[in-house]
């Protein structure tokens, strides 16, 4: 099983600050990393697939980056509505499909 | 317009049986791959299951593999979970969710609203 590893758990910082999340693999899952984000009540929303590429509609302020087993979900300049769970998943190595623990980013 | 509305959810005692159907609208149903994901309260997303189109490959993660049996109806675009010998650590919002753009059973765009089971005495 791949285990996605993501840090910090939770990021405190202000609107307009840029946040840096990262999701760590226990193997290589080449591009195959997706990042979704999750508010309360809400289901997943699929932010970026394949570890650079945003999904539609999704802000270009969101920016993802990586391969192998390190990536980075950058938000430049976070907006009110971008204060959420942020999760990774994988795609590379299944069954399982494997999702990380989760970033927290909350207001500061 | 893509639609899936899982359905079937509830209270269910340890060791019960439940159902669950997701009705999929707007893409060619027949020929998607399809899982269930689940998400206990407080915690992140769990993959359960996957299903090929034609429902010939089925794929189970470890901790439902034995108990739960994922099909599916292609004349009624129906997605379904049997759960069989219900945990409490089955507690959890279960999702059927898809892809707009392509048949992938591992990346998914459209979510819905979900089904809550909630296993308890």
């Amino acid at each position: 099983e791949t285990v996605l590893t993501q840090s910090p758990a939770t990021l405190s910082l202000s609107p307009g600050e840029s946040a840096t999340l990262s999701c760590t693999a226990s193997q290589s899952v080449s591009t195959y990393l997706s990042w979704y984000q999750q508010k309360p009540g809400q289901a997943p929303r699929l932010l970026i697939y394949d570890a650079s590429n945003r999904a539609t509609g999704i802000p270009a302020r969101f920016s993802g980056s990586g391969s192998g087993t390190d990536f980075t979900l950058t938000i430049s300049g976070l907006e009110p509505e971008d204060f959420a769970i942020y999760y990774c998943q994988q795609r590379s190595n299944w069954p399982p499909i494997t999702f990380g623990g989760g970033t927290k980013v909350e207001i500061k | 317009e893509v639609q899936v509305v899982e359905s079937g959810g509830g209270l269910v005692q340890p060791g019960g049986s439940l159902r669950l159907s997701c009705a999929a609208s707007g893409f060619p149903f027949s020929s998607y791959a399809m899982s269930w994901v689940r998400q206990a309260p407080g915690k992140g997303p769990e993959w359960v299951a996957a299903i090929s189109g034609s429902a010939g490959s089925t794929y189970y993660a470890d901790s439902v593999k034995g108990r739960f049996t994922i099909s599916r109806d292609n004349s009624k675009n129906t997605l379904y979970l049997q759960m069989n010998r219900l945990r409490a650590e089955d507690t959890a919002v279960y999702y059927c969710p898809t892809n707009t753009w392509g048949s992938f059973a591992d990346l998914w765009d459209f979510w819905g609203r979900g089904t809550l089971v909630t296993v308890s005495p």
